[in-house]
């Protein structure tokens, strides 16, 4: 089973800190890289779906950007608010038969006022 | 929100006993999900749906079993349920807006179903 790395796991910063986030993913047979926002007591929320190397995608002060031939992904996030507060979750999906998304452990953010 | 229910959203069983657990949508999804979340564990698959009567098996299937009898429900049982199996049960949904498969679309997710097996 091929696994999807997230770093670092957790992360305390204070409102107004930048961020950012590292998923690791094979660059083998690469095909889509999905990202999720999963806050406590809630289900998880799509953020971005990317399938293109040097892709940039942006959702209000959330941006991420994709590097399919080394295999990471990176989530940033400017200017931390506490609603920002939530577990955010990499999943990859490779080509071939029978690939499903695999789903990192995820990287909880908690951002204090 | 993505029209995504799941019953019971709390159980209590015995081991030994079969549980069910029903997911229904209101979306007209072609595919539906079943995930298990774990402390220490990511999402893992445990079975999926691509279409009516049309399911495969996931990452940790073994001890449950899936049945899709129409577009809007996507049932997930266990025939005799184990301490291993308590965790919480995510149901998810996503379009296959390309019709060559779903995996550059977006997964909708239930609210979660936290199941305790004694």
């Amino acid at each position: 089973i091929l696994n999807v790395e997230q770093s670092p796991q957790s992360l305390h910063v204070q409102e107004g800190d930048s961020t950012n986030f590292t998923c690791s993913f094979p660059s083998s047979n690469f095909y889509a890289l999905h990202w999720y926002r999963w806050e406590t007591a809630k289900s998880p929320e799509a953020l971005f779906v990317m399938t293109l190397n040097g892709d940039e995608k942006k959702k209000g002060r959330i941006s991420a950007t994709l590097n399919t031939k080394e295999g990471y992904s990176y989530l940033y996030i400017k200017g931390s608010q506490p609603e920002d507060s939530a577990t955010y979750l990499c999943a990859f999906y490779l080509t071939g038969a029978n690939s499903k998304l695999t789903f990192g452990k995820g990287i909880t953010l908690s951002v204090r006022p | 929100d993505a029209g995504i229910t799941q019953s019971p959203r709390h159980k209590v069983t015995e081991t030994g006993t079969p549980v069910t657990l029903r997911c229904h949508q209101t979306e007209n999804h072609r595919y539906m999900y079943w995930y298990r979340q774990d402390p220490g564990h990511g999402l893992r698959l445990i079975h999926y749906s691509y279409g009516v009567k049309d399911t495969d098996k996931g990452e940790v299937s073994d001890g449950y079993s899936v049945s899709r009898s129409k577009t809007e429900d996507f049932l997930l049982t266990l025939e005799s349920a184990t301490s291993s199996q308590t965790s919480v049960y995510f149901c998810a949904i996503s379009e296959d807006t390309s019709g060559i498969g779903d995996s550059t679309d977006t997964q909708y997710f239930g609210p979660g179903t936290r199941l305790t097996v004694l």
